[in-house]
């Protein structure tokens, strides 16, 4: 089944302890994204990876560092969290750059509560 | 700054009736105005989207209608059904770019059986 997972699903963690979200997709995609979701902000992006060892900051990167060092896997890494960052954060993959039927592909979420 | 404003923020509509989310947008270099749907515990999913070359797209029960000169898309779920009680996002993207898509605030959509 095609799919992007996402570990673990939800994490309760102290300030500055660093974590690592996993993301990984078996649909051979070359382009993989991190949003976060915020109530009455929708999706905001904060990294995105065109391919191994491309990636480039979204619109709300400070905090957070990324990896591509593997086509399937994104890892998402805090390595300082602060209670901001308490959020619910998605992957998704695509084929490639944005166009019509280069369908953006969600994982599960991960819910993250920084005390 | 909100490249995409969408409301309401949330809509209850009774089973058979007409559900009607609005977005607009800043940025006229936009060509690509998908809609997710999104149900708890879940992520996005895309549900339709358009080009700004039609003003309009029907899939079923979902259509979007499209105003390029007032910058604004609207999503219509017709004979809305309790299964389309959902969290739903407008987007837009320009085709090509490497940022993908900018999303709406999200809309809660309650379908009262």
């Amino acid at each position: 089944e095609a799919q992007v997972t996402q570990n673990p699903r939800y994490l309760i963690t102290v300030t500055g302890k660093k974590l690592t979200v996993t993301c990984s997709q078996n649909m051979n995609h070359e382009y993989m994204s991190w949003y976060r979701q915020d109530p009455g902000l929708g999706l905001r992006q904060i990294y995105y990876s065109m391919n191994v060892e491309v990636t480039d900051k979204g619109d709300v990167p400070e905090g957070y560092k990324v990896s591509r060092k593997e086509k399937r896997n994104f890892p998402l890494i805090l390595e300082s969290p602060s209670p901001n960052q308490t959020s619910l954060y998605f992957c998704a993959s695509s084929w490639g750059l944005a166009r019509v039927g280069n369908e953006q592909f969600f994982g599960p979420g991960t819910r993250l509560t920084v005390l | 700054q909100q490249q995409v404003k969408q409301s309401p923020q949330s809509l209850i509509v009774q089973k058979g009736g007409i559900s009607i989310i609005n977005c607009a947008y800043e940025n006229t270099a936009f060509d690509y105005f998908p809609w997710y749907q999104q149900f708890p515990g879940k992520g996005p999913a895309l549900l339709i989207a358009i080009r700004p070359d039609v003003s309009e797209k029907k899939e079923g029960r979902f259509t979007i209608s499209f105003n390029k000169s007032a910058k604004q898309f609207s999503l219509h779920i017709m004979d809305s059904q309790p299964g389309d009680s959902a969290t739903y996002f407008c987007a837009a993207s320009i085709t090509g770019s490497a940022r993908q898509l900018t999303f709406g605030s999200g809309t809660q959509l309650t379908v009262l059986p």
